[in-house]
């Protein structure tokens, strides 16, 4: 089955940019998605097929993909993105999420 | 706007069977499948299984196969999850979420609210 590996938690100053990564073999090779889970919430897409906004999700927000390392980027970090984040991919027909990765929002 | 509205918490004992709903609105019902996803408290989201909206084809996860069903309800714009044999460890956060894309390459949005299944003795 095919692996997909986050950090367990990564820590920003308010107003500084992170970057949250999300780790498979050859990823490079696949879409990848990316969600937020505010605490007590269901989660919300914020980045398709490795680099896409849906509306709605502010431009600090930006995906890229490359071997393997996909890479979510925070701009301009805010209280408000303090969140677990998921990537997603697919092996086969199977759905696989990562680890998840908790931003706090120094 | 697209929404989906689930059904409310459920407290099951041991054994029992649990049923939720997720009620669609805002889109061509038939247009997108719907997932099933659970989430232990503190753990990543796994998927359960999916059912084509059109046609009602299903497809489940190893994980959870022989137990859970996903049937629709087209008339009513409603998916619904049944996972039985219940046991302590199937308690956790249950979401429907629409498929975006191409089965294999898709994501999904949005998700449902979740519902609370608290499986005790």
């Amino acid at each position: 089955s095919y692996d997909l590996t986050q950090p367990l938690s990564v820590s920003v100053a308010l107003g500084q940019a992170a970057r949250l990564t999300c780790g498979g073999q050859a990823i490079t090779y696949k879409s990848v998605h990316w969600y937020r889970q505010r605490p007590g919430q269901a989660p919300v897409l914020v980045i398709y097929r490795d680099t896409n906004r849906p509306s709605g999700i502010p431009e600090r927000f930006s995906g890229s993909n490359s071997e393997n390392t996909a890479t979510l980027t925070l701009n301009s970090v805010q209280a408000g993105d303090e969140a677990d984040y998921y990537c997603q991919v697919w092996d086969g027909t199977a759905v696989v999420f990562g680890g998840g990765t908790k931003l706090t929002v120094l | 706007q697209v929404q989906l509205v689930q059904s409310e918490a459920e407290v099951k004992k041991p054994g029992a069977s649990a049923k939720v709903s997720c009620k669609a609105s805002g889109y061509t019902f038939s247009g997108h499948a719907m997932y099933w996803m659970w989430q232990a408290p503190g753990q990543r989201p796994e998927w359960m299984g999916r059912i084509n909206v059109a046609n009602g084809d299903t497809k489940y996860s190893e994980k959870f196969q022989g137990r859970v069903t996903i049937t629709r309800d087209i008339s009513a714009n409603t998916v619904f999850m049944e996972l039985s044999s219940l046991r302590l460890e199937d308690t956790g956060l249950y979401y429907c979420a629409r498929s975006v894309g191409a089965t294999g390459e898709g994501w999904f949005d949005p998700w449902g609210q979740g519902t609370q299944v608290i499986v005790s003795s």
